[in-house]
């Protein structure tokens, strides 16, 4: 069965220092997204992808933040000058364009990102 | 804004017990439901939806109810097993597209045999 994949599933970084978080979406998959999940908080959306570009960013996707499809099946996040509130897991998600109501997301096993 | 409340676990039953999980909402539009779940070392999977009022979403023996008037999905299973130890997230959307989900801080279940 498809599914989304993440890399690393464990990174560890100094602050100030930028990281990029690898997504793989599922292959005929549209649209993608990055969540985060602070420990013990609730998971926040923080970007939607299409068509080679954001949809839509939440206020928490500010300047320290982008996105990238580099190619035909890569989908990163990249956080240029990391704090120490960045710390949390982040998910990746695709789905495909249903037409209908809502298009299910599938979700990644998530990227814990520590910055000391 | 949309927001999501569900109730702060952990949740702790016996197996066989009934369970229920309370969520309730908040949104401006007319959002459909979902019930995601988490085990562990897993990503987030969808577990049920609803898409609009009086809808009943189903699967794997769970069940929620979309009720507008009390603007809630609460979940329902009425004999949990050992393998439905995990973390659950009731979340909404207002609508289809790249509209991103807003979730509740998710419920950790734990069934002891």
């Amino acid at each position: 069965e498809p599914e989304v994949t993440q890399t690393p599933s464990h990174q560890v970084t100094q602050m100030g220092q930028e990281v990029i978080l690898r997504c793989v979406p599922i292959s005929n998959h549209l649209y993608f997204y990055w969540y985060r999940q602070i420990l013990g908080q609730k998971v926040e959306f923080l970007v939607s992808f299409y068509n080679n570009e954001i949809s839509e960013k939440s206020e928490i996707f500010d300047d320290q933040f982008s996105v990238e499809r580099p190619d035909g099946s890569n989908f990163t996040l990249k956080i240029r000058s990391t704090k120490l509130e960045d710390s949390a897991m982040y998910f990746c998600a695709s789905s495909e364009n249903s037409g209908g109501p809502y298009n299910e997301q599938f979700f990644g096993p998530g990227t814990r990102l520590t910055v000391l | 804004g949309d927001s999501v409340t569900q109730m702060e676990g952990p949740v702790t039953l016996s197996e066989e017990a009934f369970l229920t999980i309370n969520c309730t909402y908040t949104a401006t539009g007319y959002p459909s439901l979902f019930w995601y779940v988490q085990y562990p070392g897993e990503g987030l999977q969808l577990l049920l939806k609803a898409t609009k009022a009086d809808d009943k979403g189903s699967n794997k023996g769970f069940e929620a109810t979309y009720r507008k008037e009390t603007t809630s999905f609460h979940l329902e299973k009425g004999s949990v097993q050992v393998s439905d130890s995990a973390v659950y997230f009731c979340a909404l959307s207002e609508g289809g597209g790249a509209d991103g989900l807003t979730f509740g801080k998710g419920t950790h279940l734990i069934i002891q045999p």
